[in-house]
């Protein structure tokens, strides 16, 4: 699975968009883009992923950059309790198999009021 | 969508004593599922995939004796922590896949405290 770098932390204040950068240079034309968040003292929540194309659902948006080296995770109004650790992950698609998502650091995003 | 109940959320056990943590699907049968290991302030760490009907695989450096790992329905799993010390004081948490999605839910976690 392709290596990827999370700064490792940000703030954001509340009811703004909170960005989310993730690089992931190496990343195969196979692998896709998994984020997942991690509030504190409960198990990882799957947020969003794409393969090449932005998506969007009811929790976030994801931006893929055109050589698919770099993503964005959005929520567009962040509030407190988006305050968590997100991962992201990359890796072939969760669909064939049953090989364990790997986690990294992650980024511990802090939204203040 | 697919949920994975996990219990107990927290326990607090006597060193060299063991500790049982269940993890089940609801609503769907999970053929695999992973547990982890969390340290304050990192990240998660894998310890083991468990496998229906079969033995479970370690990740290096887990002690198998140690970990056990049960996992003898569809639904349920079930992690004990054999002999506990002070320093497998931790955070466990388990994961499974609903076949024909393409996401990994996780349990709730447990929080292992050994005194």
């Amino acid at each position: 699975d392709a290596k990827t770098t999370q700064p490792p932390s940000m703030d954001c204040a509340e009811g703004r968009a909170a960005n989310l950068p993730c690089n992931h240079s190496t990343i195969s034309g196979n692998e896709y883009v998994y984020w997942y968040r991690q509030i504190h003292s409960q198990g990882p929540q799957y947020i969003i992923h794409g393969l090449k194309n932005n998506e969007t659902n009811e929790m976030a948006s994801l931006i893929i950059t055109e050589d698919r080296k770099s993503s964005t995770l959005i929520l567009p109004h962040a509030t407190l309790r988006d305050t968590a650790v997100y991962y992201c992950i990359v890796r072939v698609a969760l669909g064939s198999g049953n090989t364990p998502l790997v986690f990294g650091k992650g980024t511990r995003l802090s939204v203040i009021a | 969508g697919a949920v994975v109940s996990q219990h107990p959320s927290w326990v607090i056990c006597k060193s060299e004593t063991s500790v049982k943590i269940e993890c089940r699907s609801l609503d769907f049968q999970a053929t695999t599922m992973f547990w982890y290991r969390q340290f304050p302030k990192q990240s998660l760490m894998l310890m083991a995939t468990s496998n229906e009907g079969s033995k479970a695989t370690y990740e290096q450096g887990v002690e198998k004796d140690k970990f056990l790992i049960n996992h003898a329905s569809l639904t349920l799993s079930t992690l004990t922590v054999t002999s506990a010390h002070p320093e497998d004081s931790s955070f466990y948490i388990c994961s499974a896949r609903e076949p024909g999605t393409f996401g990994y839910t996780f349990g709730s976690g447990t929080r292992l405290t050994v005194v």
